[in-house]
């Protein structure tokens, strides 16, 4: 069981440039989240969804779009990439609300 | 917007000394959830908590629930450098689940 699957594992990228994060979940889970974690900090919540079709902002949305078209995948897009977006992307699902989070390993992405 | 705060940011330890996280809200939770991150890994979840006065243990891990449903903490006994990483508290609150900034343990063998 694969469990929560983020691709790529490292990143680095130049100003102005765009990519996806990809992110895969095998647990049938309805909820998916993306956060942030800057060195040393916090999680910060970019973008959730609670089912296929459905999408809503989280704390710290600006200069990210997310899709979720399948219960499994749900891609976080950067478009036009900023230093300020350097930092380790968490992909985490949950079975629904208020239940533990599963995360995937991480993605490390640098943009200079 | 609602916010979960937790104390101390960062502990350090000798090895075998006993370490304790606070978490701590504005408002009454649903939940309370602990995770553990170890040094260049992802969250992990330890535990739930749902009942006022809730106390529960793993091992050398102490978790309670306060009985107004606003705080919580986790105290480990005798830590060990295994216990190394950031513990993070998260509570439910209003349709989501609410990130404390984590604490950052260092053990001293």
């Amino acid at each position: 069981n694969a469990g929560v699957t983020q691709t790529p594992k490292f990143r680095i990228l130049k100003i102005g440039q765009s990519m996806t994060l990809q992110c895969a979940q095998d647990m049938n889970h309805n909820y998916m989240y993306w956060y942030r974690q800057d060195p040393g900090m916090g999680l910060k919540l970019i973008y959730y969804s609670v089912g296929a079709g459905i999408t809503d902002k989280g704390e710290v949305p600006n200069g990210y779009n997310v899709s979720r078209s399948t219960t499994e995948d749900f891609p976080l897009r950067l478009e036009l990439a900023a230093p300020s977006q350097t930092s380790v992307y968490f992909c985490a699902s949950s079975p629904g609300t208020y239940q533990p989070q599963h995360f995937g390993d991480g993605t490390r992405l640098s943009i200079l | 917007g609602q916010q979960v705060m937790q104390i101390p940011q960062y502990q350090h330890v000798q090895e075998g000394e006993d370490f304790t996280t606070y978490c701590n809200s504005s408002t009454t939770l649903s939940n309370i959830q602990w995770y553990k991150q170890r040094p260049g890994g992802h969250p992990v979840f330890l535990i739930q908590l749902v009942k006022s006065g809730e106390v529960k243990k793993q091992k050398r891990l102490t978790f309670q629930f306060g009985e107004a449903k606003k705080n919580s903490s986790l105290h480990i006994t005798a830590t060990q450098t295994t216990d190394v990483g950031t513990y993070f508290c998260a509570g439910g609150s209003q349709g989501n689940l609410i990130f404390g900034k984590g604490t950052k343990l260092s053990v001293k063998p």
